[in-house]
């Protein structure tokens, strides 16, 4: 159980154009979900943090016009990076935190999803 | 504020031996802790977690980690370290009903056969 599924994996764009990376729940609802951004050999930086429901709230020094978020389900958050640039190439990971049983509290990640802007 | 340290940036160990990925923090309060891997490309999961009770935690694939309160530490260890093991480990604390998660800066483990 509690399994969080990110799509896609993999996605290359040009340059201006935007993306849209799912992050879904499969068996446990999550009413805060996290978006993180993780650099080649560094750490994960955390971006925003996703509240069903409600507005995200972004990190400082993250633009949230750029980095769009939604969570309109308790299981479906979504990451839209807008008008892309080769800066922004670069993994993207999700965290669901379960909201009840015996699990909660608890953190599951998807499996990332890897940007390539061109 | 919370945070997350994990000194070394990189430990190497030869199978078969036994392995420590070390990790300190700071925070107000009584901390819920956490360890994390992750393989290449891939997202990260879940080892084990200190919430309460033995100071002694068992988790996933053999690995284990102590809370130690005093020294403010939570040390990864397994007794014989395999060549899949090699991946990054993220040391992570949270406060009881804390929102956020925080992650220390990771340790790449290289298991050398």
């Amino acid at each position: 159980g509690a399994v969080v599924s990110q799509h896609p994996s993999r996605v290359i764009c040009k340059s201006g154009t935007s993306v849209k990376i799912e992050c879904r729940s499969l068996d446990f609802q999550a009413t805060t979900m996290f978006w993180y951004r993780q650099f080649p050999k560094k750490s994960l930086m955390l971006m925003a943090t996703s509240n069903e429901g409600s507005k995200a709230t972004y990190e400082q020094g993250v633009e949230k016009d750029k980095f769009l978020i939604n969570h309109a389900s308790l299981t479906l958050s979504t990451l839209t990076v807008t008008s892309a640039h080769p800066e922004d190439s670069s993994f993207y990971i999700c965290s669901a935190r379960v909201s009840s049983g015996s699990k909660a509290g608890e953190l599951f990640f998807g499996e990332g999803s890897r940007l390539t802007v061109l | 504020a919370q945070s997350v340290a994990q000194p070394e940036d990189q430990v190497n160990v030869a199978e078969g031996n036994p392995l420590t990925v070390k990790c300190t923090y700071s925070v107000s309060g009584n901390p819920y802790l956490f360890w994390y891997v992750q393989y290449p490309n891939r997202g990260l999961q879940f080892l084990l977690k200190y919430i309460t009770g033995d100071n002694l935690v068992k988790g996933s694939y053999g690995f284990e980690a102590e809370f130690n309160k005093s020294q403010t530490s939570f040390h990864l260890k397994k007794p014989s370290a395999l060549v899949s093991d090699s991946a990054l480990y993220f040391c992570a604390v949270r406060v009881p009903y804390g929102q956020n998660f925080v992650f220390g800066p990771g340790t790449r483990l290289s298991v050398l056969p």
